[in-house]
């Protein structure tokens, strides 16, 4: 069976420190993998998708970025953190043309 | 560009009321579209979706939503509520020919009371 791992569960970070979150999935291949954000009181936003290695789509300027070293494996990063930055994370994978999304458990993350 | 539209942030019901949970959305092409559920301290999970064919989609926990593409809605209903349906219900659509990217609506939060 397929699974998907997300760490950190929460992590709080400095004004203009460096980030990195990781997703992992397991159990498939060549999954479509996603990056997505939940701000307090706004809903989910796309922000990174990724359909094979090393091919990233970024969906909304900002101070994040993302990348695919693995077939399975998609980090979320920036060089130095914002307040703006603060939010829940999602890491979610499908299967293409499945259409149905398998979330990770997510990231909390707090700039101060 | 896509948008997807929740009206309700919140809906308090009682136990064993019907209920709606109402999702607009606008686009210029065909869509899927698509509920997910959000419970306490758990991920999102699908609720059910839109593909094609009928326009009466049933879903799982006994939920069900009807597609009307002149109003361009997406309306989740039950029947009967429990206590264990509160949470956040999230409405999402996605174009056909993308690749499966979601673009979610705000969210509804579902309160079933005693």
């Amino acid at each position: 069976s397929q699974t998907i791992h997300q760490w950190p569960a929460t992590l709080v970070q400095p004004v203009g420190s460096p980030l990195s979150l990781e997703c992992t999935v397991e159990g498939t291949s060549n999954p479509n993998l996603y990056w997505y954000r939940q701000a307090a009181g706004r809903g989910l936003q796309l922000l990174f998708y990724s359909v094979g290695i090393g091919q990233i789509s970024s969906e909304v300027p900002q101070n994040l970025s993302a990348s695919r070293p693995q077939d399975r494996q998609f980090i979320l990063s920036s060089k130095k953190l914002l307040l703006s930055d603060s939010g829940f994370y999602l890491c979610a994978w499908s299967v293409p043309g499945g259409g149905k999304l398998f979330f990770g458990s997510g990231t909390q993350l707090s700039v101060l | 560009a896509q948008s997807v539209t929740q009206l309700d942030s919140q809906v308090p019901v009682f136990e064993e009321a019907p209920v709606e949970l109402r999702c607009n959305y606008s686009s210029s092409v065909s869509v899927y579209l698509f509920w997910y559920v959000q419970y306490p301290n758990q991920g999102l999970q699908l609720l059910l979706k839109y593909l094609s064919g009928s326009t009466l989609v049933k879903g799982i926990n006994g939920f069900e939503a009807e597609f009307n593409k002149s109003q361009t809605s997406f309306h989740l209903r039950k029947p009967s509520v429990h206590i264990s349906d509160t949470a956040e219900y999230f409405c999402a659509v996605s174009e056909v020919d993308s690749s499966y990217k979601l673009i979610f609506g705000s969210g509804t939060r579902l309160l079933v009371r005693p």
